[in-house]
């Protein structure tokens, strides 16, 4: 299996810019997180979908972000306007039947906001 | 609310020492217990879990023991290899499922 695939790995824009980061959860998960990482915080859940419905976005930082899954393959995570505080790594991860399973990690979007 | 905490780093050991690195939580009910790691550039692995107190959970060498009494979940290694050298993170998932709550994470560098 591939895992799960995120893309781009890298993205530089500048402050106001929207920046849309994609992910490809692992084909048969049914379940599947956007996380967030930086120094200052360290890991942090924004949103998590079950069967492509969102369940707990309470991590979601305010209106600017967004995060969709129209299907079972594929989801977004949106910033509109970008601002220098969103730079991190953001890491989708998915994981099968319930949410008690193993997440799997992607290889993460480090996201930099000039 | 549900937390967890780990001993900060960087921890820089030499190659064949012995590894602990701490971790404790807090949380109501029966959490499942985690240890992850993050080799450079790369996203999180699950390394060992634990989903009941007294359970040891062992993977490549590293043991954790999910202890209640103390609300810890140690990580343990006999001997580590430069190999090893990454960032570990403890994490937690309360009984509903769900998001994983993670330790702030603690660097790892072995020497030859």
């Amino acid at each position: 299996d591939a895992g799960v695939i995120q893309s781009p790995r890298h993205e530089v824009t500048e402050m106001g810019q929207e920046v849309t980061l994609r992910c490809k959860p692992i084909s048969g998960h049914n379940s599947l997180f956007w996380y967030r990482q930086t120094m200052m915080r360290g890991l942090e859940l924004l949103i998590y979908f079950n069967n492509n419905v969102p369940i707990d976005d309470s991590g979601m930082p305010e209106d600017r972000f967004s995060a969709k899954m129209p299907n079972a393959s594929f989801s977004t995570l949106k910033i509109q306007p970008s601002e220098p505080r969103d730079s991190a790594v953001y890491f989708c991860a998915s994981s099968a039947r319930d949410t008690h399973n193993e997440q799997f990690f992607g290889p993460g979007t480090r996201l930099t906001v000039l | 609310g549900n937390s967890v905490t780990q001993m900060e780093g960087p921890v820089t050991l030499s190659e064949e020492a012995f590894l602990t690195i701490n971790c404790t939580y807090t949380a109501t009910g029966y959490p499942s217990l985690f240890w992850y790691v993050q080799y450079p550039g790369e996203g999180l692995q699950l390394l060992l879990k634990a989903t009941k107190a007294d359970d040891k959970g062992s993977n490549k060498g590293f043991e954790a023991t999910y202890r209640k009494e103390t609300t810890s979940f140690h990580l343990e290694k006999g001997s580590v290899q430069v190999s090893d050298s990454a960032v570990y993170f403890c994490a937690l998932r309360g009984n509903q499922g769900g998001k994983l709550i993670f330790g702030q994470g603690t660097e790892l560098s072995v020497k030859p």
